[in-house]
């Protein structure tokens, strides 16, 4: 199993430019999530899903939008790039029963 | 709002000592709470989580729930240079978790 996949690791965007931050899970998990992490702060939920075609959204939503098409896919897209933008991203899948796995992270920056 | 608050340290300890680790939710009706470490630039790891009050020991590791105060702590014992790294705290209520900014530990060899 290879877990919670993330693509691409690094990225450089210029402000108002637009990307998709990757995400698959091969374990089956109905919730999925996606958390951004500024530095020396914790982790904030931007949008979480709880099944395929179900998604809501967290904490910090402005400027982002998601989709869940499939058990395994939650893509998180990116409008209009600000720098304000400027973090490392993570995915996560919850298996239901107190175990929450992240994916490895996407640093980005908006310059 | 559901919050998690933990002193964000640094913390320093000698090898071989124990470190501890503390922090303080707001929710009541949280049901588990979860201890992660994070290596700088890496993603957070699962130690261990604690549902029950009372101590819930693993290895090296015992975490500690006290729902009467709101407390929960992680116990560290026999520090280890590989346990430098931040450790956030977080909470869940069913399927929504929260997290703490995290504590920075550094264990001196």
């Amino acid at each position: 199993n290879a877990g919670v996949t993330q693509t691409p690791k690094f990225r450089i965007l210029k402000i108002g430019q637009s990307m998709t931050l990757q995400c698959t899970q091969d374990m089956n998990h109905n919730y999925m999530y996606w958390y951004r992490q500024d530095p020396g702060m914790g982790l904030k939920l931007i949008y979480y899903s709880v099944g395929a075609g179900i998604t809501d959204k967290g904490e910090v939503p402005n400027g982002y939008n998601v989709s869940r098409s499939t058990t395994e896919d939650f893509p998180l897209r990116l409008e209009l790039a600000a720098p304000s933008q400027t973090s490392v991203y993570f995915c996560a899948s919850y298996s239901g029963a107190n175990v929450l796995t992240f994916g490895a992270g996407s640093r980005l920056t908006v310059l | 709002q559901k919050e998690v608050e933990q002193n964000s340290g640094p913390l320093s300890v000698p090898e071989g000592a124990i470190a501890s680790l503390n922090c303080t939710y707001s929710d009541r009706g949280s049901q588990s709470f979860f201890w992660y470490r994070q290596y700088s630039g890496k993603s957070p790891e699962l130690i261990m989580f604690i549902y029950s009050n009372g101590d819930k020991e693993d290895g090296r590791f015992t975490a500690q729930l006290n729902k009467a105060s709101q407390y929960v702590s992680l116990l560290i014992r026999d520090s280890q240079p590989s346990d430098s790294a931040t450790y956030l705290c977080a909470g869940n209520t069913g399927n929504q978790f929260y997290f703490g900014t995290g504590t920075s530990l550094t264990v001196i060899p």
